[in-house]
């Protein structure tokens, strides 16, 4: 089973700032299979990026993903006041799905 | 718009089962190339993936949980259900149901439902 590990835990920034989140995979992930996720208190996990790199409808060009191997990372330009939030990635592999523990991401 | 729903008890008492239905709506839970998950998420922590149905009926668990876990589809109501036997105060949580699709990933999903484990 692929673990996910990502960092930082807690990631602190100012509105306009770059935030840059990192998803380490314990070993070699197909980059065809990992997604990234946005959950704001009290709500569901949002569909950001799958594919590694691929943004999901809607989501603003500001996120972009890279990545491939073990080492992934979703960096979110110019950060706005509601991208303030939880970021989770989440790989798929011999069918199964596995999370990592999330990055928060706050307001500095 | 596809959209999903999850229904159920939100208190069950230790040592009884959890059941949890999810029905979906403005789409075929029938439709090929699609999975049916159950995730959930205890409060303030992370995301774990409980298991996956398909269309078919074939299904695959989390083997952290597999020995307590089933699921179940229902094509004709467009739902379908997970069950968790012997629960514990570690099963509370938000139980969410979600759609995956081609590339592994959950594009769509219920708002959630809080089952609390407790006598």
């Amino acid at each position: 089973e692929i673990v996910l590990t990502q960092s930082p835990g807690t990631l602190s920034l100012s509105p306009g700032e770059r935030a840059t989140l990192s998803c380490r995979a314990s070993q070699t992930s197909s980059s065809k299979y990992l997604a990234w996720y946005q959950q704001k208190p009290g709500q569901a996990p949002r569909l950001l990026i799958y594919g590694a790199s691929t943004r999901a409808t809607g989501v603003p060009d500001r996120f972009s993903a890279s990545g491939s191997g073990t080492d992934f990372t979703l960096t979110i330009t110019k950060l706005e006041p509601e991208d303030f939030a939880v970021y989770y990635c989440q790989q798929y592999g011999s069918a199964l799905y596995t999370f990592g523990q999330g990055t928060k991401l706050e307001i500095k | 718009q596809l959209q999903l729903q999850e229904t159920g008890s939100g208190l069950v008492k230790p040592s009884q089962t959890l059941s949890l239905t999810c029905s979906v709506s403005g789409g075929s839970i029938s439709s090929g190339g699609y999975s049916w998950s159950w995730i959930r998420q205890p409060p303030g922590k992370g995301l774990e993936w409980i298991g996956y149905i398909y269309h078919s009926g074939n299904t695959y668990y989390n083997p952290s949980l597999k020995s307590r876990v089933t699921m179940s589809i229902d094509r004709s109501k467009n739902q379908f259900s997970l069950r968790l036997t012997s629960v514990t105060a570690a099963d509370t949580a938000v139980y969410y149901c979600a759609r995956g699709w081609g590339l592994g990933d959950f594009d769509y999903w219920g708002q959630g439902t809080l089952v609390t484990v407790s006598s």
